[in-house]
């Protein structure tokens, strides 16, 4: 049971370029989310799904969009990558609710130049 | 909009002290707070929710309380150990809302 897993761990991107970010879960939660975690910084929320099918945006949701096809995946895709999206990208899961007990992958780290 | 402070950024402590690190939100209508720990270059690890029916939840030498009407949690931390060094984040949620993140006080407890 490996919980939460998040592919690839780093990755450095030339301003412009585009990648999907991995999130797989094996505890058949409903609830998804991808943030991102800036020095000194708390995390912020970049998108949420409740569900198969069903996402939502979060506090910084530009520049990113995602997808939900199954309870097990959850994408991030970065379409033109800016400086600015340099960040370390957490995917987490929950379940039962937005407000309930959260766990975490170990991270993508992404470096933008 | 709901905000989440903790204080000190940065905490520095012999081995053995039992120290306390403090979380504060804006908004005291929450419904859980839970506490994480991120060891450097890694992911949160979940310590401890608390519900805010709850006063304090107690995992080992944790020990996490709740006081709604100040707006207040704290992380009591006992004997600490220089495995305990990690960055410790809180973060504060309300009913059918997103979790709000503290930006988290470094700890460093030194042999």
């Amino acid at each position: 049971n490996a919980g939460v897993t998040q592919t690839p761990k780093f990755r450095i991107l030339k301003i412009g370029q585009s990648m999907t970010l991995q999130c797989t879960q094996d505890m058949n939660h409903n609830y998804m989310y991808w943030y991102r975690q800036d020095p000194g910084m708390g995390l912020k929320l970049i998108y949420y799904s409740v569900g198969a099918g069903i996402t939502d945006k979060g506090e910084v949701p530009n520049g990113y969009n995602v997808s939900r096809s199954t309870t097990e995946d959850f994408p991030l895709r970065l379409e033109l990558a800016a400086p600015s999206q340099t960040s370390v990208y957490f995917c987490a899961i929950s379940d039962r609710g937005l407000h309930n007990e959260q766990f975490f992958g170990p991270g993508t780290r992404l470096t933008v130049l | 909009k709901q905000e989440v402070t903790q204080i000190p950024a940065a905490l520095s402590v012999p081995e053995g002290e039992n120290l306390v690190l403090n979380c504060s939100f804006t908004d005291s209508a929450i419904y859980n707070l839970q506490w994480f720990r991120q060891d450097p270059g890694k992911g949160l690890t979940s310590l401890l929710l608390i519900q805010s029916s709850q006063r304090e939840q107690t995992s080992g030498r944790l020990n996490a309380s709740l006081d709604k009407s100040s707006g207040r949690s704290t992380l009591y931390i006992a004997a600490s150990q220089p495995g305990d060094s990690a960055t410790y984040l809180c973060a504060v949620t309300y009913y059918g809302q997103n979790f709000v993140f503290g930006p988290g006080t470094r700890l460093s407890v030194l042999p």
